[in-house]
């Protein structure tokens, strides 16, 4: 089947804005998420969108959902070089939770 | 309060060989999965179950079986193990009896190497 695709990398200064992409597969899913991987741990819930939603905002976090082209996106304001980690995205088909490829996110001083 | 406990966190096995991965929540969750990580592809899902007695497949179901007697347990196992199995393993779980509940929380990881 399909996957849900991002970018592998993502490199940028720290103080700039972050945007990774996610391109999605399934658009029957009531949620979708955002999942932050960081070294030799597990994946924590970052933030989520609502289906019916276009934009949410949390803190230094802004999710954008286009459900026309299945696209959503999540930018990092002011990146830090804590924010440095592997970003995955995940839609929810059925009664299941699939990711996205993840992507590495550096930032550099 | 433990959250998602795996174990091992690091075995080598032999191909041919079985073992099983173990996952525990104390959380009350119903909701509870496995997932494989490999470079590049990200996390694919290999078993879920939405409580006691009720497993499904996932994306990656072949060579392993998995159980959910319990409401806190649920194993994974590789009947015989192949090197295409060398991976990281992460169990999962939610508080609904959906993965589409709300937030997934992960063990550790399980470090498998398959020679």
């Amino acid at each position: 089947g399909e996957d849900v695709e991002q970018s592998l990398f993502l490199s940028v200064r720290e103080g700039d804005s972050s945007v990774i992409n996610c391109t999605y597969t399934d658009s029957s899913s009531t949620y979708l998420y955002w999942y932050k991987q960081e070294p030799g741990a597990g994946l924590q819930l970052l933030t989520y969108i609502f289906s019916n939603m276009d934009m949410k905002q949390d803190q230094r976090l802004t999710v954008l959902l286009n459900k026309k082209d299945k696209h959503l996106s999540l930018r990092i304001a002011d990146t830090q070089t804590g924010d440095s980690a592997i970003y995955f995205c995940a839609e929810t088909p059925d009664d299941k939770l699939i990711f996205g490829t993840g992507t590495r996110l550096q930032v550099f001083p | 309060n433990a959250g998602v406990t795996q174990t091992p966190k690091f075995q080598v096995l032999k191909t041919g060989q079985s073992m099983t991965l173990q996952c525990a929540q104390d959380m009350n969750h119903e909701y509870m999965s496995w997932y494989r990580q490999d470079p590049g592809m990200g996390l694919r899902l290999i078993h879920y179950s939405v409580g006691a007695g009720i497993t499904d497949q996932g994306e990656v179901p072949n060579g392993y079986n998995v159980s959910r007697s319990t409401t806190e347990d649920f194993p994974l196992r590789l009947l015989s193990a192949a090197p295409s199995q060398t991976s990281v393993y992460f169990c999962a779980s939610s508080s609904g009896t959906s993965g589409d509940a709300g937030e997934l929380f992960f063990g550790e990881g399980s470090r498998l190497t398959v020679l």
